[in-house]
């Protein structure tokens, strides 16, 4: 059974610094891996999605990576911004089952501080 | 450009009541979907549909019903309310081509509390 895993659960940095958001996998055979952004009271956006023959993303200052054979998948922001305190979630689609279920994390809060 | 549309934002019920709530979207999407959103439980599939006049089963779909009898709209529906129902409830939607490798657009959510 896939299980998508996010850690830590909350980060709280200072503004400029670059950090690393990790989400781990357990079942290699997915379709892709998508990263959202979640602020609150609001629903989720879209930042990245890494196909499965894909090893990376980037959008601005974001770069998702996806190693597919270890089950892991990063979130790097670069010079972080108070903009950026959300909480951001990752999905798998699997090949297995109904790939038209997404199977999602938990989150990481982000607290980015002036 | 609207995207995804969810009326109402906020709503309480008193167990027992009936609602719906509507789902809107302005992309010519396929796909759409009713996610309900928990405390420590994540992201969780009511309902979909992958086109207009069809719907299937999520993973959570007890006590839900819905509908999509036109593309741009999909309705998911509470018939006899429960405090268990309590929760965020998001819409999404995507193209339907090569919808295995596209994002889905989720709406802002509909909060509702069930007394």
């Amino acid at each position: 059974k896939q299980e998508v895993t996010q850690i830590p659960a909350a980060l709280s940095v200072p503004e400029g610094e670059n950090l690393v958001l990790n989400c781990s996998f357990t079942d290699s055979a997915i379709y892709n891996l998508q990263w959202f952004r979640q602020d609150p009271g609001k629903g989720l956006t879209s930042l990245l999605l890494i196909q499965s023959s894909q090893r990376e993303q980037t959008s601005g200052r974001l770069n998702a990576s996806l190693d597919k054979s270890s089950g892991r998948s990063t979130l790097y922001i670069a010079a972080s911004q108070p903009g950026d305190s959300a909480t951001y979630l990752c999905a798998v689609r699997p090949q297995a089952g109904n790939n038209r279920k997404l199977i999602w994390g938990l989150g990481t809060s982000l607290a980015v501080n002036p | 450009n609207a995207g995804v549309t969810q009326t109402p934002k906020f709503r309480v019920l008193k167990t027992g009541q009936s609602m719906t709530l509507l789902c809107a979207q302005d992309m010519n999407h396929e796909y759409m979907y009713w996610y309900r959103q928990d405390p420590g439980m994540g992201l969780r599939l009511i309902h979909y549909s992958v086109g207009e006049g069809t719907t299937a089963k999520g993973e959570v779909p007890d006590g839900y019903n819905v509908s999509r009898l036109k593309k741009q709209n999909f309705l998911l529906g509470l018939e006899s309310a429960a405090p268990s129902q309590t929760s965020v409830y998001f819409c999404a939607s995507s193209t339907g081509m090569d919808y295995s490798n596209q994002p889905q657009h989720f709406g802002d959510g509909t909060r509702l509390s069930i007394l």
